[in-house]
């Protein structure tokens, strides 16, 4: 069971907008910076969103990132068929000695 | 171009060891830092400790002290990760990321190797 929840799966219509959350606690996202990653079938993780909403060169600006509290937010304008990936949420947590968490991640599906 | 190539598929007995290279490429690799990140089938990514290549500091998650240790090769701008007693538990997929050289917790995986699936059976 992942420290930080997100919905197992999620769905959208191509050019439609989709929400994904993570919900985390006071020692993770209530003190740290949220990162986002995209993991399509087979292949490593690929930042997103670093710093709960910068984009690294080279990502569309159809992909913007949030937090308020102990939540996140990922969303995606303008969804296309390429978007259909795993989705993660990262985040450092305080406890522990220190230690980088990940959502247990949302299945994202292009209908 | 940055790259970071990692050694091929493993198939551990249980009790085992597995050392796990990660070589980079087209960065000065003493500028920055490497974590070691598994993925379990089905699952979501866990972080399993970070090195920094300028200065060998090391940060294990707790979950694993004791049982892992990360290393640095400057010259030949390779990392590695040996996890000891393994289980089958252990059985994942196991990847290197950049990361920063001073302190993982303010930074970002920005670039990943391909990934090295571990299997551990009797």
């Amino acid at each position: 069971q992942s420290v930080l929840t997100q919905s197992p799966s999620t769905s959208g219509t191509p050019g439609q907008r989709v929400t994904i959350s993570c919900s985390g606690s006071r020692s993770n996202i209530g003190s740290n910076a949220v990162n986002w990653y995209q993991q399509l079938p087979g292949m490593a993780p690929k930042v997103l969103i670093f710093s709960n909403n910068q984009r690294p060169s080279g990502v569309p600006d159809r992909f913007s990132g949030s937090k308020s509290d102990t939540s996140a937010s990922l969303v995606i304008s303008g969804l296309q068929p390429e978007d259909e990936a795993d989705y993660f949420c990262a985040v450092w947590d305080d406890s522990l000695s220190g230690v980088w968490v990940f959502g247990g991640g949302t299945k994202l599906t292009v209908l | 171009q940055v790259q970071l190539v990692q050694s091929g598929a493993e198939l551990k007995k249980p009790g085992a060891s597995v050392k796990v290279s990660c070589q980079a490429s087209g960065y000065n690799f003493i500028s920055f830092g490497v974590s070691w990140v598994r993925q379990a089938p089905g699952q979501g990514p866990e972080w399993m400790g970070w090195i920094s290549a300028y200065n060998g500091n090391t940060k294990y998650a707790q979950k694993f002290q004791g049982r892992v240790t990360m290393t640095t090769d400057a010259s030949t701008s390779t990392a590695y990760m040996e996890l000891r007693s393994l289980t089958p538990d252990d059985t994942a997929v196991y990847y290197c990321a950049r990361d920063l050289y001073y302190d993982s917790r303010l930074g970002y995986f920005e670039y990943w190797g391909q990934g090295t699936p571990v299997t551990v059976s009797s």
